[in-house]
């Protein structure tokens, strides 16, 4: 059974940054790529970036350039997301999502998701 | 940069078809896919490439994407499918989700 374990809910002060992972299984990592989607309370879903776990090439949205880094580790086939300079606008739950395609595709299945609480 | 519009909210009654559209410019040009929340929960696909139906969802959901609009059609619709839906399409190398539509089966 293919599936995304992330990892548990984090507290941030402001400023600070967070690094949450997310660990595939039923399937080869280096397959599929891999996209980081958040969710702020009550708010939509809002694309972060996408990595290609094969190469660990990343292609982030511009609203999160310079403070966002997607990296991955094919032994244990986790893939880890960092955002920095935290603010209470960063307050969400950090989904992982596996993307079927880039440029194209859909994303499926999803992480059980992460909440970041960024509180002083 | 580019939008995808969708209405907040949509009723229907039970068994009744429920449809739930995302307007974008050319959207018909891109692979549109849609996605169920429901409270406390993860995304689940729905509809990917237009209109396929990935396996275990059941086949009164179907999709189609023409022009500016792609459509999420539930036929039968059931109280099981209450949630939030969003649409999702690529542009320009990075993707876009619809606002989300808060659906109330009732």
């Amino acid at each position: 059974q293919e599936q995304l374990v992330q990892s548990g809910a984090e507290v941030k002060r402001p400023g600070a940054s967070v690094r949450t992972s997310c660990r595939a299984s039923g399937y080869t990592i280096t397959t599929y790529y891999m996209n980081w989607v958040r969710q702020a309370p009550g708010q939509g879903l809002e694309w972060m970036g996408i990595i290609d776990p094969s190469d660990g090439s990343t292609k982030y949205a511009q609203k999160f350039q310079g403070r966002l880094t997607m990296t991955r580790d094919t032994s244990t086939s986790t893939i880890y997301m960092e955002l920095s300079s935290l603010t209470s606008e960063d307050t969400a739950v950090y989904y992982c999502a596996r993307g079927h395609g880039k440029n194209y595709g859909w994303f499926d299945p999803w992480g059980q998701g992460t909440l970041v609480t960024v509180s002083s | 940069s580019y939008e995808l519009t969708q209405p907040p909210s949509v009723s229907v009654s039970p068994a009744q078809t429920a449809t739930i559209t995302c307007s974008g410019d050319k959207l018909g040009t891109k692979y549109t896919s849609w996605y169920q929340q429901k409270p406390g929960q993860s995304p689940v696909l729905v509809i990917y490439q237009d209109s396929t139906r990935p396996s275990g969802i059941p086949e009164r959901f179907s999709g189609s994407n023409s022009g500016d609009t792609a459509t999420l059609t539930i036929s039968g619709t059931q109280a099981v499918d209450e949630g939030d839906y969003y649409c999702q399409a690529w542009d320009s190398a990075t993707v876009v989700f619809g606002g989300g539509t808060k659906l109330t089966v009732l």
